[in-house]
């Protein structure tokens, strides 16, 4: 099972300010299934990034990600109010088709 | 307006079973795969599971291997997922997601993305 590891465990900001966000696997991952994902309290997860660096439908673009075998980012620039929560990367594998979730990353306002 | 719906809170007994209800609409549940997540409380997400709604070919978690059944019922665009022998350690908030896949032109792959998600349901253990 491949191990997905979220650094740091929290990250403190200001608004406006850019958040820097890192995934790793404990083996390589395809970029076709690195996936983000951000949680607010009491709601479901809403899809950030898929294929690692796509932007789902609706996301702004100051949300990108990047990365490739074992190292992927979610890079978030001008820290907006809305955008503090917690931060989950996924990764798929495709045979069979298996899945895990990284321990998340919760960005708090300094 | 695409969503999924899913049923009611539950309280269960250790050793008991419990069936979530995730109801689609707005999109034919057979187009796309269901991923099931729980939450446990103040904790991340966990996979448990997933299924091809139209072929019912089913993928589970190593940990949950044996206790858990995933199905899907076309004819009321219906996913359940039923865990049994419940422990204290499945308290959770249980989600279904859809599995959207997107089409990449360059590659010719698809790319797969929990695009939209259920409510959520809790489901407390408790003696």
């Amino acid at each position: 099972e491949i191990v997905l590891t979220q650094s740091p465990g929290t990250l403190s900001l200001s608004p406006g300010e850019r958040a820097t966000l890192s995934c790793r696997a404990s083996q390589s991952v395809s970029s076709r299934y690195l996936a983000w994902y951000q949680q607010k309290p009491g709601q479901a997860p809403r899809l950030l990034i898929y294929g690692a660096s796509s932007r789902a439908t609706g996301i702004p673009d100051r949300f990108s990600g990047s990365g490739s075998g074992t190292d992927f980012t979610l890079t978030i620039t001008r820290l907006e109010p809305e955008d503090f929560a917690v931060y989950y990367c996924q990764q798929y594998g495709s045979s069979p088709p298996m899945s895990t979730f990284g321990q998340g990353t919760k960005l708090e306002i300094k | 307006q695409v969503q999924l719906v899913q049923s009611g809170d539950e309280v269960k007994k250790p050793g008991a079973s419990v069936k979530v209800t995730c109801k689609a609409s707005g999109y034919s549940i057979i187009s796309y795969g269901i991923n099931w997540v729980r939450q446990a409380p103040g904790q991340g997400l966990e996979w448990l599971g997933w299924i091809n709604t139209y072929t019912a070919n089913t993928n589970y978690a190593q940990k949950l291997q044996g206790r858990v059944t995933m199905t899907t019922d076309t004819s009321t665009s219906t996913a359940h997922m039923e865990l049994r022998s419940l422990r204290s350690d499945d308290t959770a908030v249980y989600y279904c997601a859809r599995e959207f896949k997107y089409y990449d032109v360059l590659t010719g792959y698809y790319i797969p993305g929990l695009d939209i998600w259920g409510q959520g349901t809790t489901v407390t253990v408790s003696s």
